[in-house]
Parts: structure tokens; sequence; C-alpha cells
């Protein structure tokens, strides 16, 4: 089986641009998480998503938004990037909201 | 809100030293406990796990560890560690339906 594929792998945008990220969760997983980790720091929270419905959100401004669609995949949106945004974004699938597999991530630099 | 505390940043040792990694959760309730490791170039991969029963847990590649209630404690130990173990570790933690809580992270270096 395939694991968790994330899309896509790097990316830079400039300050005030819009990114969108992109996620596929293990087959037959219906959970959908996704977390920030920028260098020298373990993953923070950002959303988590169950049977598309939002489940969990962490400490993150309103520019940061998700959706989870009827096939269980996922997007993160950023608006209006800030340089702090910089970071690897890792998204997480799991069967039982229990034991979540990680995914590759997308490596986001914002200039 | 939950925390982890992970002692070290950095650690360095020879092969077939002995390693203990320490991690430390503010959470008093029951919770899950996980170990994530995240060799170079690669994406965060399942280490161990602690759901429930026996304390102390046996993961991947001889690595395993102990969780101890009273201390809010789950450190993570192998007898030996290879060139290979060389990697950045992670300890987390998770309450109910909650989403992971990670510690900093400590970078391994096992120098051949």
């Amino acid at each position: 089986d395939a694991g968790v594929t994330q899309s896509p792998t790097h990316l830079i945008k400039t300050r005030g641009q819009h990114v969108t990220l992109r996620c596929s969760p293990i087959s037959g997983h219906k959970s959908v998480s996704w977390y920030q980790q920028v260098l020298g720091q373990g993953p923070q929270f950002i959303f988590q998503y169950y049977e598309k419905e939002e489940r969990g959100r962490g400490n993150f401004p309103d520019r940061f938004s998700a959706r989870q669609f009827p096939n269980y995949s996922s997007e993160l949106n950023v608006n209006a990037l800030l340089l702090g945004d910089s970071a690897l974004y890792l998204c997480a699938s799991s069967y039982d909201r229990r034991e979540q597999y990680f995914g590759p991530g997308t490596r986001l630099t914002v200039t | 809100a939950q925390s982890v505390s992970q002692h070290n940043h950095h650690v360095i040792l020879s092969e077939a030293a002995s390693l203990e990694l320490g991690c430390n959760y503010s959470y008093g309730g029951t919770v899950n406990l996980f170990w994530y490791v995240q060799y170079p170039g690669q994406h965060l991969q399942l280490l161990l796990k602690y759901f429930s029963g026996d304390p102390l847990v046996k993961g991947i590649k001889g690595f395993e560890a102990e969780f101890i209630k009273s201390k809010f404690s789950f450190n993570l130990r192998k007898p030996s560690v290879q060139w290979s173990d060389t990697a950045e570790y992670f300890c987390a933690v998770k309450s109910g339906y909650s989403t992971l809580t990670f510690g900093k992270g400590t970078m391994l270096l096992v120098s051949p």
C-alpha cells in the first residue's frame, strides 16, 4: 500500500501570496492532520479532520485553513504568506485517530 | 494544554554505546505515547507506541521505551547503537482523540 503522499515537495512563494498544499491519506484512513515543523523544533499541530469535519485546530491564525474531500484527501491553504510561514508542512493520516502515519512533507519557503 | 519535554537537544555517541533519551510530559490523565524517528532526508516514522498494558514497549530496530506513570516519563532506550541510528528522535503525547503534541526533538549522532 502507498503511504501518505503530499504535493508539491518544494514550493517557493513571495510574501503576501497564497499557497495550497495537498495530501492523500493511506487507503482506508479517514482522518488527516496537518502539522508545521520549523527548523530545530518538533511538529506543531495545525488542523485535524475526520470524516470531512474539522475535529481540532491548533494555535494558528485565521490565514490558515483546511478542508477534507469526500475521498478523504485534504488541502491546507495559507493566505497572505509571511516570512515566518517558511517551514516543512506535514500531513499525517490515521484510521482511528490514534496512531498517525506521516507523509514526506512539503517544504515551503517564503521570500 | 499538554507539553512534552525532551531533555537533550543533541547527543553524540560512539557505535556500540548504550542510548537513553529522556521524555517527560505534562498531562496527568490517560495518555498514548509515541516515539518517532526522522532519518536524514526521510519522513517521520513511528518507532514505537504505548497505549496500555505492559509499560515496557518494544519497537523496531531494537529500540524500547518504558512508561513510568508516576514520573510522567517515556524514555527511549537501545542497548547498543549503530551508525545507522543517526537521526532525529521525537517524543509525542496524545490524550483521547486529541492530536499529537511533540517535543522539540533530540538529534542523535553516532560516530563509527
